[in-house]
C-alpha cells in the first residue's frame, strides 16, 4: 500500500522568506500524481501544486515550486516570498494512475506559521 | 459555477445514533469520493461513488455506507455512532476519468459525545 510520510509537523518562516516543506512516500508504482494541498482554518483542501510522476521537470506555480526525486521517493514544497496568507495546514498526497482507483493517500500535514 | 458544498457544517451526535451527510458534486462532475480527517491527521479515504455504485473503499467498516443519486449528489450514512468517529468529513468530486483533480468541499464537522 501507499504510504506518505511528511517528518515536519510544525513549521515557521519569516514574512518574505523562504520555507521548504518536506514529504516522503512509499509505492511500488511507477506511475502516480502527487499533490500539495493547503487547508486553512476555513477546512477546505485547496490545491497548491501538482506533480506527475513520468514529467521529469518540476512543477511550478507562481511562489511554490517543488523539488521531485522520483528515486529517492522524495516531494518537497518550497514557498517563496512567503506571505501571512500562506499560513495553514500543508498535506502532502499521492494518487495512483492505475485503474484501481483515484483515491488519495494524505500525509499527516505540517503546521506553517509566518511571522510578520 | 458552484463547487463541491456539503451539509451540515456541523453535526452533534450521541453514541449509538445514526448519522447522514450530504454531498453536492461541483457542476460537471460525476464521481464522488468521501474522506474521514480526524483532529491533527490526513484525510483517510472512506469510498469512492460512480454511476451510482461504489466502485472502491478504504479501511473503514461496514457501518460506514453511502449512496450515490441519479443526479451525482451523494449520502454518507454511518450507523451505531462511536466516539472515534468524531471527525471532519470531507467530500470531493472528479470528473470519472483518472487524470481529473478532485474538488473538495468545506466539510462536515462531527462531534459524538
Amino acid at each position: 500500500a501507499q504510504t506518505v510520510t511528511q517528518s515536519q509537523p510544525e513549521m515557521s518562516v519569516q514574512e518574505a522568506e523562504t520555507v521548504t516543506l518536506s514529504c516522503t512516500y512509499d509505492t511500488s508504482e511507477s506511475d502516480y500524481y502527487l499533490f500539495w494541498y493547503k487547508q486553512p482554518p476555513s477546512r477546505q483542501m485547496i490545491l497548491v501544486i501538482r506533480q506527475e510522476a513520468y514529467k521529469q521537470q518540476n512543477a511550478t506555480e507562481n511562489r511554490f515550486s517543488v523539488n521531485f526525486q522520483k528515486a529517492a521517493k522524495s516531494f518537497s514544497l518550497k514557498i517563496s516570498d512567503s506571505q501571512l496568507g500562506d499560513a495553514a495546514m500543508y498535506f502532502c498526497a499521492y494518487r495512483t494512475m492505475s485503474n484501481t482507483g483515484n483515491q488519495f493517500y494524505f500525509g499527516t500535514g505540517t503546521s506553517l506559521t509566518v511571522i510578520p | 459555477d458552484a463547487g463541491v458544498t456539503q451539509s451540515p457544517t456541523h453535526l452533534i451526535k450521541t453514541r449509538g445514533q445514526q448519522v447522514t451527510l450530504r454531498c453536492s458534486p461541483k457542476s460537471g462532475h460525476d464521481t464522488v469520493s468521501w474522506y474521514q480527517q480526524a483532529l491533527g491527521q490526513g484525510p483517510q479515504f472512506i469510498f469512492q461513488y460512480y454511476e451510482e455504485e461504489e466502485r472502491q473503499r478504504g479501511n473503514f467498516p461496514d457501518r460506514f455506507s453511502g449512496h450515490q443519486f441519479p443526479n451525482y449528489s451523494s449520502e454518507l450514512n454511518v450507523n451505531a455512532l462511536l466516539l472515534g468517529d468524531s471527525a471532519l468529513y470531507l467530500c470531493a468530486s472528479s470528473l470519472g476519468a483518472m487524470r481529473q483533480p478532485q474538488h473538495f468541499g468545506d466539510g462536515t464537522r462531527l462531534s459524538i459525545l
